[in-house]
């Protein structure tokens, strides 16, 4: 079973500059996670999707990133205008219905370093 | 509201043992334990939910009071494979959000 697929896996941009980033769950999963994780620190939740829907946005920056799922499978996350602070690794994950207790996968990661 | 793992740092031995804890102020429906190898993704080791019920690795073992909010993750007889760090994960709302830890560095010496 292929896992999460994420890409770029590396991205250098300037300040006030705009990336996006793109994630192809786990096939099947219903739910979509994307994670901020600034070095050092645990993942934090940014978004969360349950198919197109969205589930939990409330720590996404919402002047600067968002985030959509269209067709309830793959997503993309888009950081504008970027900003220094942003430099972090963007993880993305699935897991297969978003109910308690249900294992979340991670992909690889987007290593974002904003200059 | 996030969880507050101790310790922050082990260094251990080969062979060694460790226990890494995990504690919340809210109530908990689950708790997930992950491990992240330098510059990859989180790799999922275990789940502990409300209830007793456990899923996850079969070499690993934890364990989550109820009463104190509090998981415990035990690492016996260590490898140098073991080496990374882990965080827990606290699930309260019944969503799938997790909140994480700030992780606990755990380093297995030949």
């Amino acid at each position: 079973e292929a896992g999460v697929a994420q890409s770029p896996r590396y991205k250098i941009i300037e300040k006030r500059q705009s990336v996006a980033f793109w994630c192809n769950p786990i096939s099947g999963h219903a739910t979509l996670y994307w994670y901020q994780q600034i070095l050092g620190q645990g993942p934090k939740l940014l978004i969360q999707f349950q198919n197109n829907g969205v589930v939990d946005d409330s720590q996404l920056p919402k002047d600067r990133f968002s985030a959509e799922r269209l067709k309830g499978v793959d997503s993309t996350l888009k950081i504008q205008p970027a900003k220094l602070e942003d430099s972090a690794v963007y993880l993305c994950a699935s897991s297969d219905s978003g109910r308690v207790g249900d294992t979340q996968y991670f992909g690889p990661g987007t290593r974002l370093t904003v200059l | 509201q996030q969880p507050v793992q101790s310790p922050q740092a082990v260094i251990l031995r080969e062979g060694e043992d460790a226990v890494i804890n995990c504690s919340s102020s809210k109530a908990l429906y689950s708790v997930h334990w992950y491990r992240q190898k330098h510059g990859e993704a989180p790799v999922f080791l275990m789940i502990l939910l409300k209830g007793g019920e456990q899923k996850g690795h079969d070499k690993i073992s934890a364990s989550f009071n109820e009463k104190k909010q509090q998981s415990s993750l035990y690492l016996t007889a260590s490898q140098l494979s073991y080496s990374g760090t882990y965080f827990c994960g606290t699930e309260r709302g019944g969503t799938g959000k997790l909140i994480f830890g700030q992780g606990t560095t755990l380093q297995v010496k030949p």
